[in-house]
């Protein structure tokens, strides 16, 4: 089993649609996790950090279920600009064991 | 600021050819990672470095070597390469992680490597 799994998807959505993407991992001793951003051959960028609380930036809200061990990731308001493909990263205690799931693809249409 | 900077962007090696990777970064990072990206998978990580002169190994080190002989430098090394080692690989550096806080990598273009 896979330490961090997402579905591949491709998710394919029409703008102005709301799109989910979770993302499950093995560790319970995981300590911190983010979404990054990749564009089609280019590297990976931040999005967003995973906080407890869950937290929201703009149209992206990321929640954190420790509990039963997923992280999600919600954009509202689907953009043409937010196609790309997302990872689901995680940072296990130690600090540099950090996982990243093979990413999700989103396209958005017209 | 350049970031995070990759030389060269694309190569193409025969079977048993050697070659040196450069990663520069401006940021003062102390931590710096090489990873391999492979289609269907995520980054994995080949080695890191938490310091100039330290190195550490990673989850998928065998057939690479590195070097920070300065802060601002990661070098990867492949001795002799094989068709296996064709990927696009990725420098990243952060500060130095701290509990509590999460610091995010920033990463390099890519160089992208095929072994024929």
């Amino acid at each position: 089993r896979k330490e961090v799994e997402q579905d591949p998807g491709p998710f394919n959505v029409p703008e102005g649609a709301t799109v989910a993407f979770n993302c499950t991992y093995s560790n319970s001793a995981s300590q911190s996790f983010f979404w990054y951003r990749q564009d089609c051959r280019k590297e990976p960028k931040l999005l967003m950090s995973v906080y407890s609380s869950g937290n929201e930036d703009g149209r992206f809200t990321a929640q954190l279920n420790r509990a039963s061990q997923y992280i999600s990731l919600l954009i509202r308001d689907s953009k043409l600009s937010d196609s790309a493909t997302y990872l689901c990263v995680v940072r296990n205690t130690g600090g540099f064991k950090t996982i990243f799931g093979a990413g999700t693809r989103l396209f958005v249409k017209a | 600021n350049a970031g995070v900077t990759q030389t060269p962007k694309f190569r193409v090696l025969k079977t048993g050819q050697s070659m040196t990777l450069l990663c520069a970064q401006d940021m003062n990072h102390e931590y710096m990672y090489w990873y391999r990206q492979d289609p269907g998978m995520g980054l994995r990580l080949i080695h890191y470095s938490v310091g100039e002169g330290t190195t550490a190994k990673g989850e998928v080190p065998d057939g690479y070597n590195v070097s920070r002989l300065k802060k601002q430098n990661f070098l990867l090394g492949l001795e002799s390469a094989a068709p296996s080692q064709t990927s696009v690989y990725f420098c990243a550096s952060s500060y130095p992680l701290t509990p509590g806080i999460s610091y995010e990598q920033y990463f390099g273009p890519g160089t992208r490597l095929t072994v024929t």
